[in-house]
């Protein structure tokens, strides 16, 4: 198993520039969120989906949207990029969203290192 | 609001034992985790307690106490190898969402 992977590790974008951040597991998981970590400080939720279709949003959606076509992928798409979007963005995913720890604990990507310049 | 409160920073030495604290305040309660990231590398799962008293899991443990808000991360023996960032998110309701604390930096001196 690949676990989460997400593509690219490293990007700089221009001021109102477009990109997707692509992510996708193999671990049959239901449940997959979107993260950016800010110097210094903890993770805040961007969207997150419990499923094939559903989508939803997180503490800080502003500025992104996501799709989830497959149970596999998950990407992230921002629209005219913003100095304030340059973060580290980790995927996540999990069995489930609650129970017991074994479908709880949720798996995170590599991250994606943005620079909006 | 929702709030979770750890130390940003602490040092210790090779081989000593530390405990990290982490104190929450939030809507409801579904759950505790912590995590371990290394600088530059995603968060990796280390323990969750859903139910108080004392989770053991090898050289790491972690202590929650649901009425008063209150869990901690206690690593002994400690190697070099622990120096990284250790996250404390709560799960508050049962719509699928972790809140997370800010992390605390851990230094291991020699």
């Amino acid at each position: 198993n690949a676990g989460v992977t997400q593509t690219p590790k490293f990007r700089i974008l221009k001021i109102g520039q477009s990109m997707t951040l692509q992510c996708a597991q193999d671990m049959n998981h239901n449940y997959m969120y979107w993260y950016r970590q800010d110097p210094g400080m903890g993770l805040k939720l961007i969207y997150y989906s419990v499923g094939a279709g559903i989508t939803d949003k997180g503490e800080v959606p502003n500025g992104y949207n996501v799709s989830r076509s497959t149970t596999e992928d998950f990407p992230l798409r921002l629209e005219l990029a913003a100095p304030s979007q340059t973060s580290v963005y980790f995927c996540a995913s999990s069995y489930s969203g609650t129970g017991n720890s074994a479908d709880n604990e949720q798996f995170f990507g590599p991250g994606t290192r943005l620079t909006v310049l | 609001g929702q709030n979770i409160d750890q130390p940003t920073e602490m040092t210790a030495t090779e081989g000593a034992i530390v405990q990290i604290n982490c104190t929450y305040q939030t809507s409801g309660f579904n759950g505790l985790f912590w995590y371990q990231q290394h600088a530059g590398e995603a968060p990796t799962f280390l323990s969750y307690n859903v139910l108080d008293g004392l989770e053991e899991k090898g050289r790491f443990s972690s202590f929650l106490s649901r009425s008063k808000g209150y869990s901690y991360l206690l690593l002994k023996e400690l190697q070099m190898k622990d120096s990284a960032s250790y996250l404390c998110a709560v799960e508050a309701d049962s719509n699928y969402q972790l809140i997370w604390g800010a992390g605390t930096k851990l230094i291991i001196k020699p």
